[in-house]
């Protein structure tokens, strides 16, 4: 168990519709990166927050957006959804600067129909 | 721009052979590379990390080198098992003023088999 928690572990919905994926940091880290990894494909980085603040801006689409609120939990929301967002979405945590490691959590995998 | 490259993109092996996975780098300014292992469907665990200083790092049949002259790292695993089969991911980080920045590279899918 990495200590980083995401929620939902699967969803379905469907094409035009809005979800919202959340991820609980490890106890005390203030970095949240947030990835997607489409099927056979590499983690592509979307965007991280530290400590509440927009840190990168990785291939995010116009139509995903995030945010990081005052008790570290992150939030990934994607609207609009289209066939091709359908992927496993990451979220890891480290610690401030000079941390040295990042921790996974299991995923979300989000499937549009 | 900061960029991660693997090879190769994918290997096969039998089982209880050796294999080396190659990562190059071209991130600044460097703090760490760490080689996680992402089973399918699974967030990527931690394998090891190496620091600028660090040559070379163990970890079970695990063992990580690091090339910082050459910006260069690979791990090589002995006497393979199954439950190897995974994709390895390279992930470099710089330092950075309020937190790390981190670079993934794609990863090399290993499968091992009988």
């Amino acid at each position: 168990d990495s200590g980083v928690t995401q929620t939902p572990k699967h969803l379905i919905t469907a094409t035009g519709q809005r979800v919202t994926l959340r991820c609980s940091p490890r106890s005390g880290d203030l970095s949240v990166y947030w990835y997607q990894q489409s099927l056979d494909q590499g983690l592509q980085f979307l965007i991280h927050y530290y400590n509440g603040e927009e840190r990168a801006k990785g291939n995010i689409l116009e139509r995903f957006s995030a945010q990081q609120f005052p008790d570290l939990h992150s939030e990934l929301n994607l609207s609009s959804l289209e066939l091709g967002d359908s992927a496993l979405y990451f979220c890891a945590s480290s610690g401030g600067q000079g941390w040295t490691e990042a921790f996974f959590g299991q995923g979300t995998r989000l499937t549009v129909v | 721009k900061n960029q991660v490259e693997q090879s190769p993109q994918s290997l096969i092996i039998l089982e209880g052979k050796n294999c080396t996975l190659q990562c190059n780098y071209t991130v600044s300014p460097f703090s760490n590379l760490r080689w996680y292992k992402q089973d399918t469907g699974r967030g990527p665990v931690s394998l090891t990390i190496m620091t600028f200083s660090e040559n070379t790092k163990s970890n079970g049949r695990y063992t990580a080198t690091l090339d910082a002259d050459t910006k260069q790292s690979s791990l090589h695993i002995t006497a393979s098992q199954l439950s190897d089969s995974a994709s390895y991911i390279c992930v470099v980080s710089a330092s950075a003023g309020g937190g790390n920045k981190l670079t993934f590279g794609t990863g090399t899918q290993l499968k091992v088999e009988l």
